[in-house]
């Protein structure tokens, strides 16, 4: 089974929409982090987790949210989609003691 | 904020040749991660490297760091189809586990 998995891989929407992009890992690793990347402009943070309780905002935070509902588990939610919000998202985990960031497969989401 | 600039944007190599990919950073460099990507998948973690003059393989993969010229160079040696991808380098601003701040990427095209 991958490290990190993410729901779904794929997803079309409208403007408007709420959606949420869910993210699971099996390494028991504590901090979770969400990037979206769009081409010619890298890999961009959006939130990050070090742990259940805690929650900080990335570089490009405005017009998502995140819920860390367990250690394994970091979910990403678009309240009302935006054209612009067209990319690949992905979800990362990461151990500081290990010095090891591993990637979830990404999730293309289109906004029409 | 930290940036990284990699060099080049792309490459197209011829199969067998040779090839580098620096990554530049705007300060100091703690942590450097090198991942590859396949076009629109995920990241697949290739090495990190933390402390200056350090070296480390993957396969015919092979990245140095140079700490005085907050830089860190990637090598292919006889490079094949399998290569071709987007390079990506991470830094972690001083404190492993922490978010990453990435490159734009560079694309390297083998031509067979």
């Amino acid at each position: 089974d991958a490290d990190v998995t993410q729901t779904p891989r794929n997803r079309i929407t409208k403007t408007g929409k709420r959606i949420m992009l869910e993210c699971s890992q099996t390494k028991g690793h504590d901090r979770m982090y969400w990037y979206r990347q769009d081409p010619g402009l890298g890999l961009r943070l959006i939130y990050y987790s070090f742990d259940v309780k805690d929650i900080n905002k990335g570089e490009i935070s405005d017009g998502y949210s995140v819920s860390r509902q367990a250690q394994a588990k970091f979910s990403l939610s678009l309240e009302s989609a935006i054209p612009n919000q067209t990319a690949l998202y992905f979800c990362a985990i990461g151990d500081p003691n290990q010095n090891e960031q591993f990637f979830g497969p990404g999730t293309r989401l289109t906004v029409l | 904020s930290q940036e990284l600039e990699q060099s080049p944007q792309s490459l197209i190599v011829q199969e067998g040749k040779n090839l580098t990919i620096n990554c530049t950073s705007s300060k100091t460099l703690y942590g450097l991660y090198w991942y590859k990507q396949k076009y629109g998948e995920g990241l697949i973690f290739l090495m990190m490297l933390q402390k200056g003059g350090e070296e480390k393989s993957h396969e015919k993969i092979t990245a140095k760091l140079d700490e005085k010229k907050q830089q860190s160079s990637l090598h292919i040696t006889a490079s094949q189809p399998s290569h071709a991808g987007i390079y990506l380098c991470g830094a972690d601003g001083g404190q492993a586990g922490t978010a990453l701040i990435f490159g734009k990427g560079t694309t390297l095209s083998v031509s067979s």
